[in-house]
């Protein structure tokens, strides 16, 4: 059980477009989804927590203009990465929790953004 | 505000010998911990975790963890050393349920024959 999913895995697009990631979770309902991006050899830094039906919490320094962020069902986010820009290549990773009191974060395998 | 160090980037070890993988938290209130393991190009999983009660937490793939409050650590250990166990660590702290992560930098931990 527990299981999350992330479309595309890689995606290779060019400067100026942009591009969007599918975060599901599989067999049970998320209430809450988080975004986070890692570069090489590095941790993940949280970018921004979302809740079924409400707009989503950035983190400090996170454009909130250029990381669209939809949470509309149970089972579904999407990070929306607009007019992308070479910086913006990294591996991007969702994860979801069942409860808003639950502990623990299932996370997804991730989506690596290449934008040339 | 809460934080997380782990000692080590990089750790080796022979096959068959002992992994011990180092985590310090500091945290306001009484924290909740995590250890994940990520395998290249793939998703963080879950290995273990400590909420409350018994300290020493026993997770998946044969590591446990023990909680020291004393000390503020939560040390990720496995007696023997498989091939398969070769991947990156993190270790992350929480306020509590509902509450965001915040990962440590990670251990790369490889495994030698």
């Amino acid at each position: 059980g527990a299981v999350v999913s992330q479309h595309p895995s890689w995606v290779i697009c060019k400067s100026g477009t942009s591009v969007k990631i599918e975060c599901r979770s599989l067999d049970f309902q998320a209430t809450t989804m988080f975004w986070y991006r890692q570069f090489p050899k590095q941790s993940l830094m949280l970018m921004a927590t979302s809740n079924e039906g409400s707009k989503a919490t950035y983190e400090q320094g996170v454009e909130k203009d250029k990381f669209l962020i939809n949470h509309a069902s149970l089972t579904l986010s999407t990070l929306t990465v607009t007019s992308a820009h070479p910086e913006d290549s990294s591996f991007y990773i969702c994860s979801a929790r069942a409860g808003s009191k639950q502990e623990t974060q299932y996370f997804g395998p991730g989506t690596r953004l290449l934008v040339l | 505000a809460q934080s997380v160090t782990q000692l080590g980037s990089h750790v080796s070890v022979s096959e068959g010998a002992l992994v011990l993988l180092r985590c310090n938290y500091s945290s306001s209130v009484p924290p909740y911990l995590f250890w994940y393991v990520q395998y290249p190009n793939q998703g963080l999983q879950l290995l273990l975790k400590y909420t409350t009660g018994a300290t020493l937490v026993k997770g998946i793939n044969g590591f446990e963890a023990e909680f020291k409050k004393s000390e503020t650590s939560f040390h990720l250990t496995k007696p023997s050393a498989h091939m398969s166990d070769a991947a990156e660590y993190f270790c992350a702290v929480s306020r509590g349920g509902g509450n965001k992560l915040t990962f440590g930098t990670g251990t790369q931990l490889k495994v030698e024959l």
